[in-house]
């Protein structure tokens, strides 16, 4: 299975920071790479997919970028209600897998 | 809006069986995929399963081929997940999924149904 790793596991940070996370792949996913933003008790929600293309409704303060084992997501100005876990995901073949997660926390 | 309702979970002992059940609302098109996807308590995101709505494909976790079987109904409404054999390994806030058309990611979510697996 292709093994994702996001880093850092945690981060704190405060409103207006720019804030990045990253993803590596264990192996080539080329573009099958998607993120997601939890918070506790909800399901996840999807942000971007194909490396960085903004779902639908998405703030335009997050985006997304990389190819093959490096990918990268960016949130350009935190705001309060960005408080939360990110993953990543490949979907470059089965089994999906995810990243263990980013918890991005209030400074 | 697409709607996703997950039912079905409780707590099981080991080697016993639940069955999951995902209500779909609002699309029906046998294009689309659905998936299971767990979390266990304070950890993160596993994908466990995938179906086609058309029925002809389905894909599932090594750790969880032979005990769980993922299905639907003919009319495309509601998605299961029959799982045999749990162990507390199984333990985990299960969520149903659809998958874009456009990429292998999940748009829609239901809320999830936690699954206890315990003596």
């Amino acid at each position: 299975a292709i093994q994702m790793t996001q880093s850092p596991s945690s981060l704190s940070a405060s409103v207006g920071d720019r804030v990045t996370i990253t993803c590596r792949a264990s192996q080539d996913i080329g573009n099958d790479l998607g993120w997601y933003q939890q918070k506790p008790g909800k399901a996840p929600k999807l942000l971007i997919y194909i490396v960085s293309t903004l779902q639908s409704g998405v703030p335009s303060r997050f985006s997304g970028s990389g190819s093959g084992t490096d990918f990268t997501l960016t949130i350009s100005s935190l705001q309060p209600e960005d408080f939360a876990t990110y993953y990543c995901l490949q979907n470059y073949n089965y089994p999906k897998t995810f990243g263990q997660g980013t918890k991005v926390e209030i400074k | 809006e697409v709607q996703l309702v997950e039912s079905g979970g409780g707590l099981v002992q080991p080697g016993g069986s639940l069955r999951l059940s995902c209500a779909v609302s609002e699309f029906t098109s046998t294009r689309y995929w659905m998936s299971w996807v767990r979390q266990a308590p304070g950890k993160g995101l596993e994908w466990v399963a995938n179906i086609k709505l058309d029925g002809s494909q389905r894909n599932y976790l090594d750790s969880v081929k032979d005990r769980f079987t993922i299905s639907r109904d003919n009319a495309q409404t509601s998605v299961y997940l029959q799982m045999n054999n749990l162990r507390a390994e199984d333990t985990a806030v299960y969520y149903c999924a659809r998958v874009t058309l456009f990429s292998g990611d999940f748009d829609f979510w239901g809320q999830g149904t936690l699954v206890t697996v315990s003596s």
